[in-house]
């Protein structure tokens, strides 16, 4: 079955960019989008079809895919960036979700 | 703007089926512009979709639960419906109802709903 890999922390100070990886097999052939979750909340969508940002996403968020890695930038992280990030993909036959990796903001 | 919200039992004994019923506010089901996907999320663990459902009835489902799992959509209430049968301690856990956007073999969801809390108990 098909597997995407993210590390399970990611640490930045206020104001740097953080980059948040996600890697599987030929991962740039496929579409891959990013859920932001927030402690007690539902995941939310700020990256879709590898780099498009849904309306009310701030534009500090922005999304790549290439060979076998996504990346999730945020530029100028923000305290309230804090949260859980999950990346995902459609294999074909199923969509698959990364493990998730806990952003800290310090 | 369209809202989810899922409703159902929190407690469901060991070797039961799970039901739970989705409502959707703000937007059709029946405008055929979406699908309606379950995922559910393991107490402090990851995400795990269960599968979607289309207006008309159309299903599909993850190949790990496909045989227990059952997606229903009643488009008069604008409600969608999960049955998972046959759970155990290993099902416990928050499901989501999310709206399912598909484009270019891609599937993605937004929003999702608030999710509820099944326990399954022995």
């Amino acid at each position: 079955s098909y597997e995407l890999a993210q590390p399970p922390s990611v640490s930045v100070s206020p104001g740097q960019t953080a980059s948040i990886t996600c890697s599987g097999d030929k991962l740039g052939d496929k579409y891959a989008c990013w859920y932001q979750q927030k402690p007690g909340q539902s995941p939310v969508l700020v990256i879709y079809q590898d780099k498009k940002r849904p309306s009310g996403i701030p534009e500090r968020f922005s999304g790549s895919n290439s060979g076998n890695t996504a990346t999730l930038t945020i530029s100028g992280a923000q305290a309230m960036d804090e949260a859980d990030y999950y990346c995902q993909t459609w294999d074909g036959s199923t969509v698959v979700f990364g493990g998730g990796t806990k952003l800290t903001v310090l | 703007h369209v809202q989810l919200q899922e409703s159902g039992p929190g407690l469901v004994k060991s070797s039961q089926t799970l039901s739970l019923t989705c409502t959707v506010s703000g937007d059709s089901i029946r405008s055929g512009g979406y699908y309606w996907s379950w995922i559910r999320q393991h107490p402090g663990k990851g995400l795990e979709w269960i599968g979607y459902i289309y207006y008309s009835g159309y299903t599909y489902y993850n190949p790990s639960l496909k045989s227990r799992v059952t997606i229903s959509v009643d488009t008069s209430k604008n409600q969608l419906s999960l049955k998972l049968s046959s759970v155990t301690a290993a099902d416990t856990a928050v499901y989501y109802c999310a709206r399912d956007e598909y484009s270019s073999s891609f599937h993605w969801f937004d929003p999702w709903g608030q999710g509820t809390l099944v326990t399954v108990s022995s």
